[in-house]
């Protein structure tokens, strides 16, 4: 898996867009990103995944750059629910294959 | 509520003790992930089965072993514990989906150890 790097932490106010970046310059061709978040110590939560096409689902919207070295993942009107890790994983899933490797994360934090 | 379900949601131990920690998957998943959160290695992979058969290892010590049972059940064996293996124990299932890519995976809630 692609080593990513994320900021340790950020904060936003909350109903305004919160834009978490990732780098992963050494992804390679059949490597997904994806997006992960965790809330307090619960059980991680996927949040979305992308290849290289920008992808939108109901939580959130994932921006890749067009030579994959960085991506962005946009939660268009934050709620304090919202604080949470958020991981960005670089990784080629295959069958048999699928094991997350978790960075260190992006702590964020929604401001009242 | 992901649908898997570990159990105990707690568990305090001493040293040199052996647990068992137990995971029920989401309804179908064929897969169960097995990943170790401590303080101080963060989220870590520890062991994947599907269908019943081992089909990924991580940083998983020798002292620790895993299986999934015909009913899709899964338990993680942790023996001779010493005080680092306190952590959040998580089980994770998925589907083996279709769609390229596609690495969604239910997280339980963990169970807490604590090696005194």
């Amino acid at each position: 898996d692609a080593k990513t790097t994320q900021p340790p932490s950020m904060d936003c106010a909350e109903g305004r867009a919160a834009n978490l970046p990732c780098n992963h310059s050494t992804i390679s061709g059949n490597e997904y990103v994806y997006w992960y978040r965790q809330i307090h110590s619960q059980g991680p939560q996927y949040i979305i995944h992308g290849l290289k096409n920008n992808e939108t689902n109901e939580m959130a919207s994932l921006i890749i750059t067009e030579d994959r070295k960085s991506s962005t993942l946009i939660l268009p009107h934050a709620t304090l629910r919202d604080t949470a890790v958020y991981y960005c994983i670089a990784s080629g899933k295959n069958f048999g294959n699928e094991k997350l490797t978790f960075g260190t994360g992006t702590r964020l934090t929604i401001i009242p | 509520d992901s649908g898997v379900t570990q159990t105990p949601k707690h568990l305090i131990t001493a040293t040199g003790q052996r647990v068992t920690l137990r995971c029920s998957p989401r309804s179908g998943d064929l897969s169960v992930y097995w990943y170790q959160q401590s303080l101080d290695q963060g989220l870590q992979f520890l062991i994947q089965y599907y269908n019943g058969e081992e089909r990924a290892k991580g940083n998983i010590l020798e002292r620790f072993s895993a299986q999934q049972f015909p009913d899709l059940h899964s338990e993680l064996n942790l023996s001779s514990l010493e005080l680092g293996d306190s952590a959040l124990y998580f089980c994770a299932s998925s589907v083996r989906a279709l769609a390229p890519g596609y690495n969604e995976q239910f997280f339980g809630p963990g169970t807490r150890l604590t090696v005194l």
